[in-house]
């Protein structure tokens, strides 16, 4: 198994310019989410679904929007950058709901700066 | 204001050394999650646990209900386990349900 495969590692942005950050996983995970990491803050949560075709918001969802086609696929789109959304990236999937009763499988972050 | 507190935010030791961090929660949970967060930036999970103590090699998760409190100890520190430690627990509002996470502890071991 490859766990949960997110895509790409480092990304250089201009404002303005939209992008998609790219997530699978291969567990058959029902919850996904995408968090973003700033330096002195905690995790935050941007969205999550908890199966294919259904998705929500969380704690700081503008600018992004996500779309869940399938089970193993959940994809992050920047809209439009914006130099506020320079920050590390994090994938997760679990077995529960919200990932309040299993464990969280992360994918290895994204790096994204936006000039 | 984070409604998960952890310390400290950074702790040096001595290889060998006993080390303690500690995550504090202001609501009822279900889980704390304890991640690991590796030099290299990837995230792991370390424990997940509602009640008791679990332990896995040298680590030991240990949660009080009542007092809302948890620690994660490491036994016999060695410089591999120099990484950022983040508990996590369930949170609840009027928008909805998600897991909100400390701001991590920052652990040196040195040789």
């Amino acid at each position: 198994n490859a766990g949960v495969t997110q895509t790409p590692k480092f990304q250089v942005l201009k404002t303005g310019q939209s992008m998609t950050l790219q997530c699978a996983q291969d567990m058959n995970h029902e919850y996904m989410s995408w968090y973003r990491q700033d330096p002195g803050m905690g995790l935050r949560l941007i969205h999550y679904s908890v199966g294919a075709g259904i998705t929500d918001q969380g704690e700081v969802p503008n600018g992004y929007n996500v779309s869940r086609s399938t089970t193993e696929d959940f994809p992050l789109r920047l809209l439009s950058a914006a130099p506020s959304q320079t920050s590390v990236y994090f994938c997760a999937s679990s077995r529960s709901p919200r990932g309040f009763n299993s464990p969280l499988h992360f994918g290895n972050g994204t790096r994204l700066t936006v000039t | 204001k984070n409604e998960v507190e952890q310390s400290p935010q950074n702790l040096t030791a001595q290889e060998g050394e006993f080390i303690t961090i500690n995550c504090s929660y202001s609501v009822g949970i279900s889980a704390l999650h304890w991640l690991q967060q590796h030099p290299g930036g990837g995230i792991v999970s370390l424990f997940m646990l509602s009640s008791g103590k679990k332990k896995h090699g040298r680590l030991i998760a240990t949660i009080n209900i009542q007092e809302k409190h948890s620690s994660l100890h490491i036994t016999a520190s060695h410089p591999r386990d120099s990484a950022v430690y983040i508990c996590a627990a369930p949170w609840w509002e009027t928008s909805g349900s998600r897991l909100t996470f400390g701001e991590g502890t920052q652990l040196t071991v040195n040789p």
